[in-house]
């Protein structure tokens, strides 16, 4: 069975600039994540979506942060404008529940190292 | 909010050296509670879980035990291997809402031959 795909899997811009990530969860999974994970923290959530509805988006920051799942499969998590503090690795991840309170395991992609100048 | 907190690292340890990385909690209800480990180059991968108090999970000779008095999920192996080394975050699930985990900083285990 085929993971999560992620890309790229690194990208490097300068501040102010925008940058996107794509994500393809595992065949079936109707239930979507978006991490960020700084350097030297743990992954913290920033968007769950269940099939193509957002669930939880409390810590997206959405001045800058946006992010689709259009036909509930595929993702794009889009940044724009850029900052220096957006620099971190960027994790898909996803899981099978069919109902927004399900409890199924959560499978996570490669992730996208950003790099901010 | 609730939180969790790991031991800092890195831990170096050599070959069939014990190992014990604390990882304790804060939150309200009955949370589950997960190690992940994260192999260099790749994704999360889910090392064991507990979804209730006193319940034991384990995984290739890794165990952590639920402990609700001390709010603490301690992961442990007897015998490390060169191929255990990685970053390995403890994480909670909420009690209620949508699935949430939310992740300890990591800690980088080392194991030299």
């Amino acid at each position: 069975e085929a993971g999560v795909a992620q890309s790229p899997r690194y990208k490097i811009i300068e501040k102010r600039q925008s940058v996107a990530f794509w994500c393809n969860p595992i065949s079936g999974h109707a239930t979507l994540y978006w991490y960020q994970q700084i350097l030297g923290q743990g992954p913290k959530l920033l968007i769950q979506f269940q099939n193509n509805g957002v669930v939880d988006d409390s810590q997206l920051p959405k001045d800058r942060f946006s992010a689709e799942r259009l036909k509930g499969v595929d993702s794009t998590l889009k940044i724009q404008p850029a900052k220096l503090e957006d620099s971190a690795v960027y994790l898909c991840a996803s899981s099978f529940q069919k109902l927004a309170g399900g409890r199924d395991e959560q499978f996570f992609g490669p992730g996208t190292r950003l790099t901010v100048l | 909010g609730d939180s969790v907190t790991q031991m800092e690292g890195p831990v170096t340890l050599s070959e069939e050296a014990f190992l014990t990385i604390n990882c304790t909690y804060t939150a309200t209800g009955y949370p589950s509670l997960f190690w992940y480990v994260q192999y260099p180059g790749e994704g999360l991968q889910l090392l064991l879980k507990a979804t209730k108090a006193d319940d034991k999970g384990s995984n290739k000779g890794f165990e952590a035990t639920y402990r609700k008095e001390t709010t603490s999920f301690h992961l442990e192996k007897g015998s490390v291997q060169v191929s255990d080394s990685a970053v390995y975050f403890c994480a909670l699930r909420e009690s209620g809402g949508y699935n949430k985990l939310i992740f300890g900083a990591g800690t980088r285990l080392a194991v030299h031959p």
